[in-house]
Formats: C-alpha cells, sequence, structure tokens
C-alpha cells in the first residue's frame, strides 16, 4: 500500500484479555516504531525497530507489552491480560533511515478496555 | 540521553496572524534532525516541516518555518497567515539518523486557531 496500515482501527475489550494490534509498514522502510498516545497526551515510546538489530524495548512499560516484526515488515504489538490504563490510540510509524528520514505514521487503533 | 521539551501546552490565534510554537531540545550529538509534526482531530500525524542540523538555512514550507538555533538548541515553529485548518496539536520531534537511537517527541502544544 501507500502508506502505514494499521489494523483495526478501533477496538474494545474486557479487562484481563489479551489484545493483537498489527502495523504493515511502507514497504522497504527499514524502521518501525510503536508509540502509545493517551487521551490528550504525546505520544509515549514504547518499542523501535531497525532492520536486523535487536529492537529497543526501552519504552515498554510492563512485561505484559510485547512487539515482533516478522520477516522485517509486518509488526504485531500484544498486550496481555489487558488492564483500563492500557486504554490509549497506539501509533506505529515507519521509515527508511538514510536519505529520508521522514516517519510516516498510520491513523492509529484505538483501544478502550472496559 | 536526548529530551525534547514543548513549554507551552496551549496557544491559540486568530485567523491570518502568526504564532510561534516553541521547542528545545537537548542532546550530545552534531548530527541529527527535527521535525514538526501535526496531528488534527482525525489523529493522522502529518510531516510539516524538517530541518537537518547541519544546514545553517532555516527551513520553509509555504506558511510555515523554522527558527533553528543550534547553540541554544532551539526549534521553534512558526506559521503565518494563519488558517482555521490549523487547528491541531502540534508536536517536536528530534532523531539521529544511522543508529539506533529512537524518533522522540515532545509533549505537544494544542492550537486553536480562532475566525
Amino acid at each position: 500500500g501507500a502508506g502505514v496500515s494499521q489494523s483495526p482501527s478501533n477496538k474494545v475489550t474486557e479487562k484481563g484479555k489479551d489484545v493483537e494490534l498489527r502495523c504493515d509498514p511502507i514497504s522497504g522502510h527499514t524502521a518501525l516504531y510503536w508509540y502509545r498516545q493517551s487521551l490528550g497526551q504525546g505520544l509515549e515510546f514504547l518499542i523501535y525497530f531497525q532492520g536486523n538489530s535487536a529492537p529497543d524495548k526501552s519504552g515498554l512499560p510492563s512485561d505484559r507489552f510485547s512487539a515482533e516484526r516478522t520477516g522485517g515488515s509486518v509488526s504485531t504489538l500484544t498486550i496481555q491480560r489487558t488492564q483500563q490504563e492500557d486504554s490509549a490510540v497506539y501509533l506505529c510509524a515507519s521509515s527508511f533511515l538514510g536519505q529520508n528520514t521522514e516517519a510516516f505514521f498510520g491513523q492509529g487503533t484505538r483501544l478502550t478496555v472496559v | 540521553a536526548q529530551t525534547v521539551t514543548q513549554s507551552q501546552p496551549e496557544m491559540s490565534v486568530q485567523e491570518a496572524e502568526t504564532v510561534t510554537l516553541s521547542c528545545t531540545y537537548d542532546t550530545s550529538e552534531n548530527n541529527y534532525y527535527l521535525f514538526w509534526y501535526k496531528q488534527p482531530p482525525s489523529r493522522q500525524m502529518i510531516l510539516v516541516i524538517r530541518q537537518e542540523a547541519y544546514k545553517q538555512q532555516n527551513a520553509t514550507e509555504n506558511r510555515f518555518s523554522v527558527n533553528f538555533q543550534k547553540a541554544a538548541k532551539s526549534f521553534s515553529l512558526k506559521i503565518s497567515d494563519s488558517q482555521l485548518g490549523d487547528t491541531a496539536m502540534y508536536f517536536c520531534a528530534f532523531m539521529t539518523p544511522y543508529n539506533t537511537d529512537k524518533l522522540i517527541f515532545g509533549t505537544g502544544t494544542r492550537l486553536q486557531v480562532f475566525p
């Protein structure tokens, strides 16, 4: 596709359930980021993948959060045993580090934990 | 560690007027990129303008321009002839390319343009 695609766009889940959020980056982009944005707040860094390097997981808030990137393309962010404080918009972005360092964002997944 | 600070949580401006949003950052790197992103209510993040640290000339994109002061580590955004469609959250961001550093954002400034 032409841009970064995230699915689902909205997700309502019950407290304690696991959820998976998907990100399809722009083809060829080597870097992929996940951010969390709580209502009216800034972007909280979660995790960063760059090529074949080990991911930077320093922003993951707890061990209930994990992410993987298969084949250097699609990424899945998994939240286990969801809590109400996990409710937020989860944004994914991709970029090609080098000549063009612009990060392109998806429209995010709005997660609501009830 | 790199940090980005936006000290203005909210700003307002009248249509057709000019407004400046502030951003400061902290880094020990010499080569880096700075960005301003716009996030309208649709929540789609849109790149407004980009500045390479090695370039002394301030970047401009139509009504948007920056005042990049490398020594002061300041990167403000000026919006001229403000339009109602400029109403959005604006985020300043920092990146060091060619290494494993992540794209770091400030906390954002909510801009309201009034008719």
